[in-house]
């Protein structure tokens, strides 16, 4: 089946414009995760929906980001006003339950320029 | 808080020429170790899940094993198609997310 599907793949954005991001899970899959990736470093966690509930968004760098699932399916991660350090590559990941393994997306590279 | 560290940070193999990476973890209570696979420009492919010391998983020429304090991931007889970066993941028994290590670069010469 089609696995986890995210879009853009690239985005290129001036400083200080808004952006969003979107994830298509596997279909069925109740937790949702979004990760930022650095050049050369591991993903680190941002926020986790399980269902349209984000029971976790301790990740999160600022208020300026900002995710939402609200029908439990498609998540969206928005960053307001971009800055440089946003420039990363922002993976969507879906699991069955919360505890099982993990299925990632292709990311989503951001330039903020 | 925590942690996971994973040697070598790069590795270059001549094709057969087999080898194992390291990946070390203090975590509050491990509910699960991940191994997965990442090619340049690409999302995490997961490999294997550990959940207790002692378990070892296989996967055509992939071992891991995991012990109280690290996991190994033996790769046997690489070829040129196994490079890649390889992540280590542990997920506590509190939260559910993952706390992954940087990774391994691996690189298999012909």
């Amino acid at each position: 089946g089609a696995g986890v599907s995210q879009s853009p793949r690239y985005k290129v954005a001036k400083r200080g414009q808004d952006v969003a991001l979107r994830c298509d899970p596997i279909s069925g899959h109740v937790s949702l995760f979004w990760y930022q990736q650095a050049l050369g470093q591991g993903p680190e966690f941002l926020t986790y929906f399980q269902n349209e509930a984000q029971l976790d968004k301790s990740g999160l760098p600022s208020d300026r980001f900002f995710a939402e699932r609200p029908e439990g399916s498609v998540s969206t991660l928005k960053i307001q006003r971009t800055q440089q350090e946003d420039s990363a590559v922002y993976l969507c990941a879906s699991s069955l339950s919360s505890f099982d393994e993990q299925y990632f997306g292709p990311g989503t590279r951001l330039t903020v320029t | 808080e925590d942690q996971v560290t994973q040697s070598p940070e790069a590795l270059r193999l001549q094709e057969g020429e087999s080898s194992s990476l390291n990946c070390s973890y203090t975590v509050s209570g491990l509910r699960g170790l991940f191994w997965y696979r990442q090619d340049p420009g690409k999302g995490p492919e997961f490999l294997f899940t550990l959940y207790s010391a002692g378990e070892e998983k296989e996967k055509e020429r992939l071992k891991a094993t995991l012990t109280k304090k690290e996991s190994f991931l033996h790769i046997t007889a690489p070829k040129p198609e196994d490079s890649a970066t390889y992540l280590c993941a542990v997920q506590a028994n509190v939260y559910s997310t993952l706390t992954f290590g940087k990774g391994t670069m691996l690189l298999v010469s012909p």
